[in-house]
């Protein structure tokens, strides 16, 4: 069975620092692209980055270049996102998503979410 | 980028309906879409992939259709477990984008 745990969510004041992560098990998670989504209070779904199987190709929503990064361990089985100069307007629920088998796009599983709350 | 328009935003139905939900895309995105359902507090759950491909598992009353620029979910006869919210999704190319989501509501 596919399972994505995300933790690593909280409170953190404008400007400040989280990394969030995302542990996985019940698939090859080596050969597969990740991607982190989130969803802000009473909001739609936002992509937020994705990583290829290697690590080595990354891709971000503009609104996050130069301040989140997305990475993964292959051998924990963990993806994770660190998240610099944090605002207000990053308050979200943040899912950790794989992406189909065939590296498609989209996605064929999801976590549970880890809430995330950018305030003073 | 590609905008993703759904309409309506809030569908009303009874039990036994049969309703339809529309994505627009502002470009082509040949069938490169795929269709979520989301409860409230609970993560998206996939539905259907390559625009009318269903996801394992997710019961016949639902399917996709259209290529190109417009597409459609419908589920053919509403049940109590279908009223949440569904959203499309393109992922032609980056930045991926979402629909703004229809909610359908009894």
């Amino acid at each position: 069975e596919v399972q994505l745990v995300e933790s690593g969510g909280g409170l953190v004041q404008p400007g400040g620092s989280l990394r969030l992560s995302c542990a996985a098990s019940g698939f090859t998670f080596s050969r597969c692209w990740m991607s982190w989504v989130r969803q802000a209070p009473g909001k739609g779904l936002e992509w937020v980055a994705n990583i290829n199987s290697d690590g080595s190709e990354k891709y971000y929503v503009d609104s996050v270049k130069g301040r989140f990064t997305i990475s993964r361990d292959n051998a924990k089985n963990s993806l994770y996102l660190q998240m610099n100069s944090l605002r207000a307007e990053d308050t979200a629920v943040y899912y950790c998503a794989k992406v189909d088998y065939y590296n498609s796009g989209y996605y064929d599983y999801w976590g549970q979410g880890t809430p995330v709350t950018v305030s003073s | 980028d590609i905008q993703m328009t759904q309409s309506p935003s809030t569908l009303s139905a009874s039990v036994g309906d049969r309703v339809t939900i529309t994505c627009r895309a502002s470009q082509s995105i040949s069938g490169w879409l795929a269709w979520y359902q989301q409860k409230p507090g609970k993560a998206p759950k996939l539905l259907i992939y390559r625009a009318s491909s269903l996801e394992s598992g997710v019961p016949s009353r639902f399917s996709g259709s259209g290529s190109g620029t417009e597409f459609t979910l419908t589920i053919s006869s509403l049940q109590p477990d279908d009223f949440a919210t569904y959203y499309c999704q393109h992922y032609n190319r980056y930045p991926i984008t979402f629909g703004q989501g229809t909610r359908l509501e009894i």
